[in-house]
């Protein structure tokens, strides 16, 4: 069966260190692979999205990597602050046509 | 210059009631959808649609259905109403290559009683 699974439902680490989530899938050949912010009780915002021919990807603070061997994307911030603290989703689709599913996502909380 | 906005925000109800949620987008998307997320926070797609295509998740009962009066709307209409049914529903919407990111609404909670 397909799966997309984030290995640790909570994260905690403390200021200023870089915070590194992980992203695994079964059964699934993705066209990409995007990475979603949550703050509670609002909707998911938007935050990378990367192809399954490239391997990195940076925006700010923020690192995507992309191993479609592995069938892993690791997301990475740096200098992370209180203010990172939310949960973080991926999410991937087949192609372009298909919906984005996604994982259950990790709760990051970054420590003053 | 709300992007996707759904109303409304807080819904509850009782069990075998009929109720609808709207859902507009201002952003000139031609894809739209709708996802649960349940008291687990796993976000779970229900439809997509466009001008083309209703694509179903077929884990969804036919009690929910999606309703596109144009191309910016895609309300959800959902029939007797069950406890299970409770949750977060998000709208979204994306540009119809897919290959962006999706511009999701806030949120409507709904609690069946």
């Amino acid at each position: 069966s397909q799966k997309i699974e984030q290995n640790s439902e909570a994260l905690n680490i403390q200021e200023g260190k870089t915070a590194t989530l992980t992203c695994n899938y079964t059964n699934y050949s993705p066209a990409y692979l995007q990475w979603y912010r949550q703050d509670p009780g609002r909707g998911p915002v938007f935050l990378l999205l990367i192809r399954e021919n490239e391997k990195e990807k940076r925006k700010e603070r923020l690192k995507v990597t992309f191993d479609t061997t592995l069938k892993q994307s690791l997301f990475h911030i740096t200098a992370s602050q209180p203010a990172d603290s939310a949960t973080y989703l991926c999410a991937l689709a087949n192609s372009g046509n298909t919906p984005l599913v996604f994982g259950k996502g990790t709760r990051l909380s970054v420590i003053a | 210059d709300t992007a996707v906005s759904q109303t409304p925000k807080y819904l509850v109800t009782q069990m075998g009631n009929d109720k609808s949620i709207k859902c507009e987008q201002n952003l000139g998307h031609d894809t739209m959808y709708w996802y649960k997320q349940d008291s687990k926070k796993f976000l779970k797609i229900m439809f997509s649609y466009n001008n083309k295509e209703l694509i179903i998740n077929e884990t969804v009962p036919n009690r929910f259905s999606p309703k596109s009066p144009d191309k910016a709307h895609l309300n959800l209409h959902i029939n007797s109403l069950e406890l299970g049914d409770s949750a977060v529903y998000f709208c979204a919407s994306s540009p119809p290559t897919g290959e962006y990111g999706y511009t999701f609404g806030s949120g409507t909670r709904l609690t069946v009683v």
